[in-house]
């Protein structure tokens, strides 16, 4: 079936140091890729989007490049705080959004 | 804002028991989805609807059932618990309005022994 894989699983780095994720999709169909922050505890969270038509988008700290020939995607956070720490999921989306396939998850844990 | 709530933060049933998962969403959303969440495999799709009354199955639909009589309740039914089934149970809608932005419940930590 259809999958997303997603690396690291776990990722530490020091505060103020950069963070990446990176993720591959396997339905050559997907076109919509998000991003959900999941904090100890708490509910997922959208933090950033990209569609298929566009290569990459950036949000103040964090952005997110797609390469859709590769089926790669990653997310990227600059200048890391310890509010960044939270398991991130990447998923991959094909149109209408109702099977969205999930990454198996990122814990990232940003020391002070 | 919109607001998923789910019926239980943690349940505890007996093996063979029948479970019932409720969510409820207040922003009149099309979507509503279940996912169960097992540390190292992230969310798994269980069943989806995009309409009162239809529903889909996702990739882990075995064992589960849903219902969708009125749009904003969305309930997954656990007709015989097994102790497999043991899990975070997350429910999340969405809107073609919203970008197809999934909005999730706080999930439900059912255990069973």
């Amino acid at each position: 079936g259809e999958n997303v894989e997603q690396h690291p699983s776990t990722l530490s780095v020091q505060e103020g140091d950069s963070a990446v994720i990176k993720c591959t999709y396997s339905d050559s169909a997907s076109n919509y890729f998000p991003w959900y922050k999941q904090e100890l505890g708490k509910r997922p969270q959208l933090i950033i989007d990209i569609r298929s038509n566009v290569g990459e988008k950036k949000d103040q700290r964090i952005a997110v490049t797609l390469n859709k020939t590769a089926k790669h995607f990653s997310l990227h956070i600059t200048e890391t705080q310890p509010e960044d720490s939270a398991v991130y999921f990447c998923a991959a989306s094909t149109t209408g959004g109702f099977k969205t396939i999930f990454g198996a998850g990122t814990r990232l844990f940003v020391k002070a | 804002d919109v607001k998923v709530t789910q019926s239980s933060r943690y349940l505890v049933k007996r093996t063979g028991e029948k479970v019932f998962l409720e969510c409820v969403q207040d922003m009149d959303h099309e979507n509503m989805f279940w996912y169960r969440q097992d540390p190292g495999l992230g969310l798994r799709l269980i069943y989806f609807s995009y309409d009162v009354k239809m529903k889909e199955k996702g990739d882990i639909p075995e064992g589960y059932s849903v219902s969708r009589e009125k749009k904003e309740r969305f309930s997954l039914i656990l007709e015989s618990a097994s102790t497999n089934q043991t899990s975070m149970y997350l429910c999340a809608s969405s809107s073609p309005g919203h970008l197809y932005e999934q909005y999730f419940g706080p999930g439900t930590r059912l255990t069973v022994t």
